[in-house]
């Protein structure tokens, strides 16, 4: 069935490391992934997505991975900061692009210690 | 520019009652999708409005239903609330590239 999960329910890493954050999809008809940042009591904040067709793109401190033969994401962050402590959540689309359903995974939190 | 706004903030229930919770997009968005959220999980895609039609459903039932206004806002409506639809839900708006999310209405069923 539809399903986007995550390796690791939580990451800590020291402030200043790169962190790396992984993800593993199902459907292999997605054409869209999208990597979502969502700190307490707030709604999730879009970072980063990637179209099927790539398998590498740069934002600002991030870089999204994409390998589509094993079905795989991963979200670099570099320097990591006190402020990127949150909740990280993959998800991908149906197929339909990137403005129709998302398909959430469990979420992985990242701890970044002082 | 303000960003996707949901209206109320929380909101607190009993068992058997209906809650209808709003949502503005974004400026320039014409598509609002909903989604669940359980605490400590993902967001579950509940449906989407596009042209005040819904436009695509999730695995939700019947009870859930929603409604787009003219100027792109919309509704969501859950009937005979259960304990289980405890969740923050959470409003996503969009046009042509990416959905962009509120902050979300937690509801909670006594």
């Amino acid at each position: 069935g539809e399903s986007v999960g995550l390796h690791l329910p939580t990451l800590s890493v020291q402030e200043g490391d790169n962190s790396i954050i992984n993800c593993a999809y199902s459907n292999s008809a997605s054409d869209y992934f999208i990597w979502y940042k969502q700190e307490s009591g707030k709604g999730p904040q879009f970072i980063i997505d990637i179209r099927s067709n790539m398998d590498k793109r740069q934002g600002q401190r991030v870089t999204v991975l994409l390998n589509k033969t094993v079905k795989h994401l991963s979200l670099q962050i570099a320097a990591t900061q006190p402020g990127d402590s949150a909740v990280y959540f993959c998800a991908e689309t149906d197929g339909s692009g990137n403005t129709g359903k998302l398909i959430f995974g469990q979420g992985t939190t990242l701890q970044v210690k002082p | 520019d303000a960003g996707v706004t949901q209206s109320p903030t929380h909101l607190i229930k009993t068992r058997g009652q209906q809650v209808t919770l709003r949502c503005s997009p974004k400026s320039g968005h014409d598509t609002v999708s909903w989604y669940q959220q359980a605490l400590g999980q993902g967001p579950q895609f509940i449906f989407q409005y596009y042209e005040e039609e819904e436009r695509q459903r999730g695995n939700f039932p019947d009870r859930f239903s929603g409604h787009q206004f003219p100027n792109y806002s919309s509704e969501l409506n859950v009937n005979a609330l259960l304990l289980g639809d405890s969740a923050l839900y959470l409003c996503a708006s969009s046009r042509e590239a990416g959905q962009y999310f509120g902050p979300g209405t937690r509801l909670t069923v006594t």
